[in-house]
């Protein structure tokens, strides 16, 4: 099983800033990746998949990168609505994983 | 739009059965694979099942192999998770999800409580 760690487990930023979440796969899945924004209460909601590619309707402020074992979700400038919990995820092998997710405070 | 309405969740004793639905609709269900995708109270999220679009494969997770079946009907649009000697760790919501890479759409879920 691919083993998929986050960091940090919480970021503390303030609006208008930037931010940037880490994901590490503990082999390669390539550019396997996606990425998601959960709010509580909510449903997950996908934002990146294929370690870059914007999902439908997801606002330009959200870019992801890397390949391999190693990528980045960097939020250009956070909004309100941003604060969430964030889970990367790879689909290059099953079982597929998540990470244990970020948590994206209000500083 | 693309709707994923849960059903069939509740509380059931260790060791019991439940069988969770899945109606789907807004998309051309057998088209796509799909799967269930759980989430234990406060924690993160854990992948269960995949099955493809015919309904000819399907994967596991270990912590469910050999208790959890997934099924499909695509001439009714309904997913089904069948789940069979359930302990205390099974106690999650679970979603049922399109997609059997990355997921594009989620239902709302479906609480699961095993309990005495």
């Amino acid at each position: 099983e691919i083993v998929m760690t986050q960091s940090p487990a919480t970021l503390s930023v303030s609006p208008g800033e930037r931010a940037t979440l880490s994901c590490r796969a503990s082999q390669s899945v390539s550019s396997n990746l996606a990425w998601y924004q959960q709010k509580p209460g909510q449903a997950p909601r996908l934002l990146i998949y294929g370690a870059s590619t914007r999902a439908t309707g997801i606002p330009g402020r959200f870019s992801g990168s890397g390949s391999g074992t190693e990528f980045t979700l960097t939020i250009s400038s956070l909004q309100s609505e941003d604060f969430a919990v964030y889970y990367c995820q790879q689909y290059n092998n099953w079982p597929r994983t998540f990470g244990q997710g970020t948590k994206v405070e209000i500083k | 739009e693309v709707q994923l309405l849960e059903s069939g969740g509740g509380l059931v004793q260790p060791g019991g059965s439940l069988r969770l639905s899945c109606a789907a609709s807004g998309f051309t269900f057998s088209s796509y694979g799909m799967s269930w995708v759980r989430q234990a109270p406060g924690k993160g999220l854990e992948w269960v099942s995949r099955i493809d679009d015919s309904g000819g494969s399907t994967n596991y997770a270990d912590s469910v192999k050999g208790r959890i079946t997934i099924s499909r009907d695509n001439s009714k649009n309904t997913l089904h998770l069948q789940m069979n000697s359930l302990r205390a760790e099974d106690t999650a919501v679970y979603y049922c999800v399109r997609g059997w890479g990355w997921v594009d759409s989620w239902g709302q879920g479906s609480l699961v409580t095993v309990s005495s």
